[in-house]
């Protein structure tokens, strides 16, 4: 069973479309985040969900929308996609609050391209 | 300048060697994680940290808060630990993680 797990893996689309990605861990815990690694490979935090709640926003254009309908799922929807959102998105959890005293536990990505 | 450092940014290695990779951060941090991701581009944790040392197989972690210092230590090395290996921070009050640019491991056999 894999612990968390992102859909789609794959997502190529065009300039000004709306998409979805979505999030499941199957831990138990309580934080889950997301974070956007672009092609410089550099990882950086975008959102944070604690048991549904939002606890980290990140600068992020609006265009980019969490919702986490039970602590199990944190799914992000882009509205209006632009080229610069091309990259990979990361799911993560962790049993802890703020992610400084708990492991954390990545799924395996998804790379958005956007034409 | 980052607020967190990584060296070196690629490192080649023989299989078998010993490898160091070295993190800096700027301010004092509450924990400290290393990260690794496989060409294939997933992302295990490998170690979280706040203090002293932790080992895990061939693979030891060091962390000295004193000196905003941490060292991720690979011994006998062997190509499956080719990947690139992250370290990120708590920073200080920030309440979220900052990662440094990563560290392109390639072992050759």
């Amino acid at each position: 069973d894999t612990a968390v797990s992102q859909t789609p893996k794959y997502l190529v689309t065009q300039m000004g479309n709306d998409k979805s990605i979505k999030c499941e861990q199957n831990l138990g815990h309580d934080t889950m985040y997301w974070y956007k690694q672009d092609s410089k490979k550099f990882l950086k935090i975008m959102f944070s969900y604690n048991n549904k709640e939002l606890i980290i926003n990140e600068t992020v254009p609006n265009r980019f929308s969490p919702k986490s309908p039970d602590k199990a799922h944190l799914n992000l929807h882009i509205n209006s996609l632009e080229l610069g959102d091309s990259a990979v998105y990361f799911c993560a959890s962790s049993q802890a609050r703020l992610a400084n005293t708990g492991e954390l536990f990545f799924g395996e990505g998804s790379r958005l391209t956007v034409l | 300048k980052n607020e967190v450092e990584q060296s070196p940014q690629n490192l080649t290695a023989q299989e078998g060697e010993f490898i160091t990779i070295n993190c800096s951060y700027s301010v004092g941090i509450s924990a400290l994680h290393w990260l690794q991701q496989h060409p294939g581009g997933g992302i295990v944790s490998l170690f979280m940290l706040s203090s002293g040392k932790k080992k895990h197989g061939r693979l030891i972690a060091t962390i000295n808060i004193q000196e905003k210092h941490s060292s991720l230590h690979i011994t006998a090395s062997h190509p499956r630990d080719s990947a690139v290996y992250i370290c990120a921070v708590k920073l200080g009050s920030n309440y979220k993680l900052t990662f440094g640019k990563g560290t392109l491991l390639t072992v050759n056999p």
